[in-house]
């Protein structure tokens, strides 16, 4: 069946390093969305990518939809404390969407 | 506004008892889902709904049941529950299938 792998499934950073997370896809997909849910918390929809090879930002973070439409990137630069949490992609199959196993971005004391 | 709404937020079971969670939206969304969440295994799709009176299942369907007699909300039923059952519950709407979900809060499963 299809499947989202995502990785790392950890990163520790010190606060103001860059972060990035990756999603690879066994197949091509429709749309690939991003989710982020903080600790103890529920995901919450970031954006979602549709064309080949497109980008988008928010603010310090930058998303990324290969041109394949198979792979996707979301990266952060100079993380903050407010960044922490498990990112999350999630690919659009045939009709369902297909989650990544997430990535959780934790700030090192 | 308040989005999705779950209740409960927390539950403890003995094992065979039952249960139902509710899941209540006020964003006329047409399509609801329901998913569990274990640690380090990300959001798995247990069902989901396209419409008011649909329902049908995902991943892990097993042990659990649906009903959907109101656009608005969506109910999940444990039968006979297990400790394997244990988790945390997220529903979740979209105005389009496959697109921009809304989750709710959760609600934390412990079967003992």
């Amino acid at each position: 069946g299809q499947q989202v792998m995502q990785i790392p499934q950890y990163q520790h950073v010190q606060e103001g390093e860059d972060f990035t997370t990756y999603c690879n896809s066994s197949t091509t997909l429709s749309n690939i969305q991003w989710y982020k849910q903080r600790p103890g918390g529920h995901p919450v929809f970031l954006i979602q990518l549709v064309k080949s090879g497109e980008v988008k930002k928010q603010k310090r973070l930058t998303f990324q939809f290969g041109e394949a439409k198979k792979n996707s990137s979301l990266h952060i630069t100079a993380t903050q404390t407010t960044d922490v949490g498990t990112y999350f992609c999630a690919g659009r199959g045939n009709y369902q969407l297909i989650w990544g196993a997430g990535t959780k971005l934790i700030i090192k004391p | 506004n308040a989005g999705v709404t779950q209740t409960p937020k927390f539950r403890v079971l003995k094992t065979g008892q039952s249960m139902t969670l509710l899941c209540a939206q006020d964003m006329n969304h047409e399509y609801m889902y329901w998913y569990r969440q274990d640690p380090g295994m990300g959001l798995r799709l247990i069902h989901y709904s396209v419409g008011e009176g649909t329902t049908a299942k995902g991943e892990v369907p097993d042990g659990y049941n649906v009903s959907r007699l109101k656009k608005q909300n969506f109910l999940l039923g444990l039968e006979s529950a297990a400790p394997s059952q244990t988790s945390v519950y997220f529903c979740a709407s979209s105005s389009t299938l496959g697109y921009g979900y809304t989750f709710g809060s959760g609600t934390r499963l412990t079967v003992v």
